[in-house]
C-alpha cells in the first residue's frame, strides 16, 4: 500500500525566512501528491497538488512544492515565512492503482516566529 | 455555502455503547471518506464510497460501520465503543475534477 513519511514532527523558522517541510512517499504506480494546512480545531484545508506534469506546483497561500521522482520527495516551501503560516501540515498521496485509497503523513507543525 | 457538516462536535460515550456519526455534502461529490486523527499519526482511513450503495474499508476499519443511501450523507456507526476509539474524527468528499478532498470541522470522541 501508498505511504508517505514526513521526518520532522517539528519545523521553526523566523518570519521573513524561507521554509521547507519535508515530505516523501511511497507507491506502487504513478504518485497523486497533496499538501493539506490544518489550522487550530478546523477541518483540513487544500493547499495543492501534483498529479503529472511541471514538478514545481504552486499553490495557495504563496506556497509551492516540488516532486522529485527519483528521491520520492515532495517538499514544501515558501520563500518568506508568515507568523499566520503556523499551522499542522500534512502531505498525502495515493497512486493509480487505488485511486480512492488517500494515505496521509503524520503532519508537521510549523512554528513562525516573529 | 454549507460544504462538508458534520455532527455533533463533541460527544462523550461510555464503554459499549452505540452512537452514529452524521456527515453531509452539498456538492454532489460521488466520492465521500471518514478518517481518524491521533497524535502522532496523522489521518488514518476509516472507511470510503464512491458512490450511493457503494461502500469499501479503509486501513482501520475495525469497530466502524458505514452505509450510503444517498449522495449527501454518509454516517459513520460504533455498534460498541472502546477506549481506543477516542480520537477525532473527520469527514470528507472529493471532486472528481481536481481530486481535492475537501474536510468537515470534525467530531471529538471521548470514550470513558
Amino acid at each position: 500500500a501508498q505511504s508517505v513519511a514526513q521526518p520532522e514532527d517539528q519545523v521553526n523558522v523566523a518570519e521573513g525566512n524561507p521554509l521547507t517541510v519535508k515530505c516523501t512517499y511511497s507507491v506502487s504506480g504513478n504518485p497523486y501528491l497533496f499538501w493539506y494546512v490544518q489550522y487550530p480545531n478546523r477541518g483540513l484545508q487544500f493547499l495543492l497538488k501534483y498529479i503529472t506534469g511541471d514538478n514545481l506546483v504552486k499553490g495557495s497561500y504563496g506556497f509551492e512544492a516540488e516532486f522529485n521522482k527519483s528521491q520520492t520527495s515532495f517538499h514544501l516551501k515558501k520563500p518568506s515565512a508568515l507568523v499566520s503560516d503556523s499551522a499542522l501540515y500534512f502531505c498525502a498521496v495515493r497512486d493509480d492503482y487505488n485511486n480512492n485509497d488517500m494515505r496521509f503523513g503524520a503532519g508537521t507543525r510549523l512554528t513562525v516566529k516573529p | 455555502n454549507a460544504g462538508v457538516t458534520q455532527t455533533p462536535k463533541f460527544q462523550v460515550l461510555k464503554t459499549g455503547q452505540s452512537m452514529t456519526l452524521q456527515c453531509a455534502q452539498d456538492m454532489n461529490h460521488e466520492y465521500m471518506s471518514w478518517y481518524r486523527q491521533d497524535p502522532g499519526m496523522g489521518l488514518r482511513l476509516i472507511h470510503y464510497s464512491v458512490g450511493a450503495g457503494i461502500t469499501d474499508q479503509g486501513e482501520v476499519p475495525n469497530g466502524y460501520n458505514v452505509s450510503r443511501s444517498t449522495t449527501e450523507d454518509f454516517p459513520l456507526r460504533l455498534l460498541s465503543a472502546a477506549p481506543s476509539q477516542t480520537s477525532v474524527y473527520f469527514c470528507a468528499s472529493r471532486d472528481s475534477g481536481s481530486g481535492e478532498l475537501f474536510f468537515g470541522e470534525g467530531s471529538r470522541l471521548t470514550v470513558l
